[in-house]
């Protein structure tokens, strides 16, 4: 069964930074592009991010909101993607999503529970 | 700036047949977005319905379809449930390992 397990959100201040990881199961995850999706509160989903496997480069792509201040990284042995995010901003305020991505078919086909950022001073 | 459109708000009738579509504020959505739609109940993480314009995915009911309707995605709920009362959001490939996801529309069976 895949499973994605968030971890790390929390309370930070505006300015600071705070590093999600995505604890992935049930799948080769070496294999799988990852993305992250956040969802302010009583608001719509927001793509952010994607990172590609190793077999094509492991690199990322970025939505402009965030570009420049979040990275999105892997550790293949560890099956864990990150979500580093730096100067944070009120408005970066969120459910943060793992996901995995179906790169073929370029959708989002399986997604954790979700952990909540709060940028708050 | 790409904007993806869905109409934020849709009512059915248990039992109806409802349409929510997606578009682009700029242009027309073809099968090359790979359009594909979630479902989202509060509280909960989003659900996968369909993906690459009209799949659905593993253990959706046929009660749901997808499509392509004059230059818009569209995601059509034929007999309505009362629990299909959630958020419905579409999202497009942009290209390049980009996504946009629309605003997302509350669905509501009464």
């Amino acid at each position: 069964e895949v499973q994605l397990v968030e971890s790390g959100g929390g309370l930070v201040q505006p300015g600071r930074s705070l590093r999600l990881s995505c604890t992935a199961s049930g799948f080769t995850f070496a294999d799988d592009a990852m993305s992250w999706v956040r969802q302010a509160p009583g608001k719509g989903l927001e793509w952010v991010g994607f990172i590609r496997n190793k077999a094509y480069g492991g690199t990322t792509e970025y939505a402009a909101s965030v570009k420049g201040r979040f990275t999105i990284s892997r550790d293949d042995s560890k099956n864990i993607a990150y979500l580093q995010m730096n100067s944070l901003r009120t408005e970066d305020t969120a459910v943060y999503y793992c996901t995995r991505v179906q790169v073929v078919t370029k959708f989002f086909d399986y997604w954790g529970q979700g952990t909540l950022v709060t940028v708050s001073s | 700036q790409t904007v993806v459109t869905q109409e934020p708000s849709f009512s059915v009738s248990p039992g109806g047949t409802v349409t929510l579509t997606c578009g682009l504020s700029s242009g027309s959505v073809s099968i090359t977005y790979y359009p594909s739609w979630y479902q989202q109940t509060p509280g909960q993480a989003p659900r996968t319905l369909i993906y690459n314009t009209n799949t659905r995915s593993s253990g959706v009911p046929d009660r749901f379809s997808g499509s392509i309707l004059g230059n818009k995605a569209a995601l059509t709920i034929t007999g309505a449930q009362a629990d299909d009362e959630s958020d419905y959001y579409c999202v497009l490939y942009m290209g390049g390992g980009n996504w946009v996801f629309g605003g997302g529309t509350k669905l509501t069976v009464l």
